[in-house]
């Protein structure tokens, strides 16, 4: 189970971290995405870390202002939002690729098992 | 980046009667060193998240119904619902994970005639 929490809503140019709290399966193991959905749009892929952190890609729309990383400690994952633009309105979902990822192609896989979802408003 | 075109974006079906929709991709997503298409079909219901399908172009989830089915090599790919159910009204999406940053298409919409 992928459970998303830290939306809401937020002026542009500020900052907002999402979480996505993981149970159920064995965290370290998987490599994990971030795919958002505007509204009434289709999906958009975000970024995808690898089981163990040590690699991560990211959709050009958020390259150098969101930020993945993961607590496997604590199974969660996180996605740091800086400096963001009313085009990133939409709600947020977290989801599991069936296995760690290979690091070494930055490789990943579908994805198998989804959160619910955030929903992230950007609006002054 | 990898385009991914869906055709049609929106189709409306008798209860019973089959579905076909069509993705196409702006290059390749088969890796001839394994044989295997990088090629996923996910459906989302209203309010509800994306829940996946198909995977390989071919290889049904478990616990998907064996009316959806999936083919397709290269860049040309189909998602088939042999007998349309109610509970089968959904947007529908392919997606290919050939390479990042990994790419969806447009959606088609699927609804009762």
């Amino acid at each position: 189970q992928l459970v998303e929490s830290g939306g809401g809503v937020v002026q542009p140019g500020r900052s907002l971290r999402l979480s996505c709290a993981a149970s159920g399966f064995t965290f370290n193991n998987y490599a994990m995405h971030w795919v958002r959905q505007a509204p009434g749009k289709g999906l958009e892929w975000v970024a995808v870390i690898s089981y163990d952190g040590s690699n991560k890609h990211y959709a050009d729309s958020v390259k150098g202002r969101f930020t993945i990383s993961r607590d496997n400690s604590k199974n969660t994952l996180y996605l740091q939002m800086n400096s963001l633009r009313a085009e990133d309105t939409a709600v947020y979902y977290c989801a599991r690729s069936p296995d760690g990822g290979n690091v070494g192609l930055g490789r990943y896989y579908y994805m198998d098992v989804w959160g619910k979802g955030t929903t992230v408003t950007v609006s002054s | 980046d990898i385009v991914m075109t869906q055709s049609p974006d929106s189709l409306a079906v008798s209860l019973g009667e089959g579905a076909t929709i069509n993705c196409k991709s702006s290059q390749s997503v088969l890796n001839t060193s394994n044989n295997k298409n990088y090629l996923a079909w996910y459906q989302q219901k209203p309010g509800q998240p994306p829940k996946l399908l198909i995977y390989w172009a071919s290889t049904r989830e478990s616990g998907v119904p064996d009316r959806f089915s999936g083919s397709g090599s290269g860049t040309d790919f189909t998602l088939t619902i042999s007998s349309l159910q109610a509970e089968d009204v959904a947007v529908y999406y392919c997606q290919q994970y050939y390479t990042t940053p990994q790419t969806f298409g447009q959606g088609t919409k699927v609804e009762i005639k």
